[in-house]
């Protein structure tokens, strides 16, 4: 089974505090992809990664920036956390064999 | 051109009804359309997915509907068991390895 893991289910950060949030999965996946989810609004792509120090952005890449150093790990960085980035980050990867994608179990931020 | 519309945003039913999740889209290169479910706490998961070739697609109690030419996909969850409770996710994207484009997502109740 694909496994994706994001490294925290809960953080709690400071406005203005620089906050990394990490993702790794087991499959060799190419694609890699960080969403934020928000009650009615669903899933908004923020940034994804198409390979090895590739990053594309989503939709909504305003006050996030990425890092793709291994195959396996991506992360995402609030370069400075402000409230308005409270929400449920997850992230998924994606084989090009099959075209799903599978998702972490989500990192549910609060900035205060 | 990027958005997926999705209703209703929330919706109750007894148990053994049928309840249905209706979908749009405008942008007609999206040609693969896959619904997510997801339980509280945990990540998105691949429920099933249709490509515009066919009209219809069935996997065990749930149905995907798709009409091409009113660019409209739904879920429809045969014989519902409390078990089905959960927020559902339509989505579409263009072939292998692109972007998901999410609906908002739908809160389905199943009533003992």
């Amino acid at each position: 089974d694909v496994k994706v893991t994001q490294s925290s289910r809960y953080l709690v950060k400071r406005t203005g505090e620089k906050v990394f949030l990490e993702c790794v999965q087991d499959m060799d996946h190419e694609n890699m992809f960080w969403y934020r989810q928000d009650p009615g609004l669903g899933l908004r792509l923020i940034y994804f990664s198409y390979d090895v120090k590739m990053k594309e952005k989503g939709d909504i890449p305003e006050g996030y920036s990425v890092s793709r150093e291994k195959k396996e790990r991506f992360s995402l960085i609030l370069e400075s956390a402000s409230t308005n980035q409270t929400s449920m980050y997850l992230c998924a990867s994606l084989g090009l064999a099959k075209n799903i994608q599978y998702f972490g179990a989500g990192t549910r931020l609060s900035v205060l | 051109q990027q958005q997926v519309k999705q209703s209703p945003q929330s919706l109750i039913v007894q148990k053994g009804g049928i309840p249905i999740i209706n979908c749009a889209y405008e942008n007609t290169a999206f040609d693969y359309f896959p619904w997510y479910q997801q339980f509280p706490g945990k990540g998105p998961a691949l429920l099933i997915a249709i490509r515009p070739d066919v009209s219809e697609k069935k996997e065990g109690r749930f149905t995907i509907s798709f009409n091409k030419s009113a660019k409209q996909f739904s879920l429809h969850i045969m014989d519902s068991q409390p078990g089905d409770s959960a927020t559902y996710f339509c989505a579409a994207s263009m072939m292998y390895g692109q972007n998901f484009v999410f609906g908002p997502g739908t809160r389905l109740s199943v009533l003992p």
